[in-house]
């Protein structure tokens, strides 16, 4: 079983870089899957952020692209989001999450973490 | 970005009643779509995928249907555990866009 647990500050300050890692267990990064980031603003829908495979291609949302860096650190069994220049709007709960066997697809979210909620204010 | 519009957003139910919900996109996708279900304070748990593949562990109650840009999800026979938000998601492009939900409540 699939095991993803999300870490990183809770507070960012505007204008700053939102880092968070995603620490998966029960799996190996390196033997495949997507691996992505979605968020959901407190009381709001979800978003989708972007997707990487292990290391490889990486697949952003079109809105986010300009400020989204994600990477993965296959010695840790990690994978991990940057999000620069970030304003109010950026407060969320933050998901990671693995497309698991769900074929076909770099962005579907088959097993989750249990999200982090980062509040960007000074 | 391709605009994904569900309804009703809120729908009011019983146990034993049967529910369907539609998902409509701005534009074809056709059948890259999935489905989760959301309870308060917890992450989404994907439900349904490429319109009508039911995930790992989910109840037969649960269907989906559709291609292009109309979409379903029916739940055959309510159950208490099934009251929560409901979301779809293409994921014919990259922005992956869901909808903005559709809140099943107990009637």
């Amino acid at each position: 079983q699939v095991q993803l647990q999300e870490s990183g500050p809770g507070l960012v300050k505007p204008s700053e870089t939102l880092s968070l890692t995603c620490t998966v267990s029960g799996y190996s990064i390196s033997s495949g899957y997507h691996w992505g980031w979605i968020r959901q603003p407190p009381g709001k829908g979800l978003e989708w952020i972007g997707s990487i495979y292990y290391g490889r291609s990486t697949y952003y949302n079109p809105s986010l692209k300009s400020r989204v860096t994600m990477s993965v650190d296959t010695s840790k069994n990690q994978f991990s989001l940057k999000l620069n220049s970030v304003t109010a709007a950026d407060t969320a709960v933050y998901y990671c999450a693995t497309t698991g066997s769900v074929p076909d697809t770099a962005i579907i979210g088959d097993y989750w973490g249990q999200g982090t909620l980062v509040t960007v204010s000074s | 970005d391709i605009q994904m519009t569900q309804s009703p957003s809120t729908l009011s139910a019983s146990v034993g009643d049967r529910v369907t919900i539609t998902c409509r996109a701005g534009q074809s996708i056709n059948r890259w779509l999935a489905w989760y279900q959301q309870k308060p304070g917890n992450a989404p748990k994907l439900l349904i995928y490429k319109a009508s593949s039911l995930g790992n562990g989910v109840p037969s109650r649960f269907s989906g249907d559709g291609s292009g840009t109309e979409f379903t999800l029916t739940i055959s026979s309510l159950q208490p555990d099934d009251f929560a938000t409901y979301y779809c998601q293409q994921y014919n492009t990259y922005s992956g866009t869901f909808g903005q939900g559709t809140k099943v409540e107990i009637k």
